[in-house]
């Protein structure tokens, strides 16, 4: 595989609920991704680890969402309060070998309601 | 702003056909150009990853090519089968931030459907 396990595969929630959502990469690669796969659109991204360094939050769509890389490894991705609009597929990507390259977990689904 | 386009959405074929598909970028100052496949219910698979100085790039029945100067790449697939059923996206980057951070726009990706 990919060497990234998410979870939960699937999570439906009640709006206004906070939800956790977990990224597991394999070791020896510093560089995590977080992207949203809203239904008919493209990814957006969210929010970038690179080891020791600040994450880059930019894409971070409202402070209701935050992200935390414990240890260098995993990653848990939290949406506070959820709305409607959450609802879409959270994939986590690990960096590799080669500039460019990411590999990706099988994603989260999140859906609200 | 850079705005990747891919075209068709969606498309269908018999098993056997060779096909290609687009991708359209407005910013030719690229760092690289990705192809990931995306299977229902999946992560993406990256197919081939082309390094801006790089014109094409080959992996088994799939052949990429990228024409920075007119703002394209397109994914050639030969002799298509059932398996290649997916939705393909083209990413690209447009360079490495301080962090070696590289943010990936995506394109909307075109579905691909091959009849037995």
């Amino acid at each position: 595989g990919a060497g990234v396990s998410q979870s939960p595969s699937n999570k439906v929630t009640e709006k206004g609920k906070d939800v956790e959502l977990r990224c597991d990469p394999i070791s020896g690669h510093t560089a995590l991704y977080w992207y949203r796969q809203s239904l008919g659109q493209g990814l957006e991204f969210l929010i970038y680890f690179q080891g020791n360094s600040a994450p880059d939050k930019s894409g971070l769509p409202s402070d209701r969402f935050s992200a935390e890389r414990t240890g260098g490894s995993v990653s848990t991705l939290t949406i506070q309060r959820t709305q409607q609009e959450d609802s879409a597929v959270y994939l986590c990507a690990r960096g590799g070998a080669s500039p460019g390259e990411l590999f990706f977990g099988e994603g989260s689904r999140l859906t609200v309601l | 702003k850079q705005e990747v386009t891919q075209i068709p959405a969606a498309l269908s074929v018999p098993e056997g056909e060779n096909l290609v598909l687009n991708c359209s970028f407005t910013d030719s100052a690229i760092y690289n150009l990705q192809w990931f496949r995306q299977d229902p219910g999946k992560g993406l698979t990256s197919l081939l990853l082309i390094q801006s100085s790089q014109r094409e790039q080959t992996s088994g029945r799939l052949n990429a090519s990228l024409d920075k100067s007119s703002g394209r790449s397109t994914l050639y697939i030969a002799a298509s089968q059932p398996g290649d059923s997916a939705t393909y996206l083209c990413a690209l980057s447009t360079g490495w931030m301080n962090t070696g951070f590289q943010k990936l726009v995506f394109g909307t990706g075109t579905r691909l459907l091959v009849s037995p």
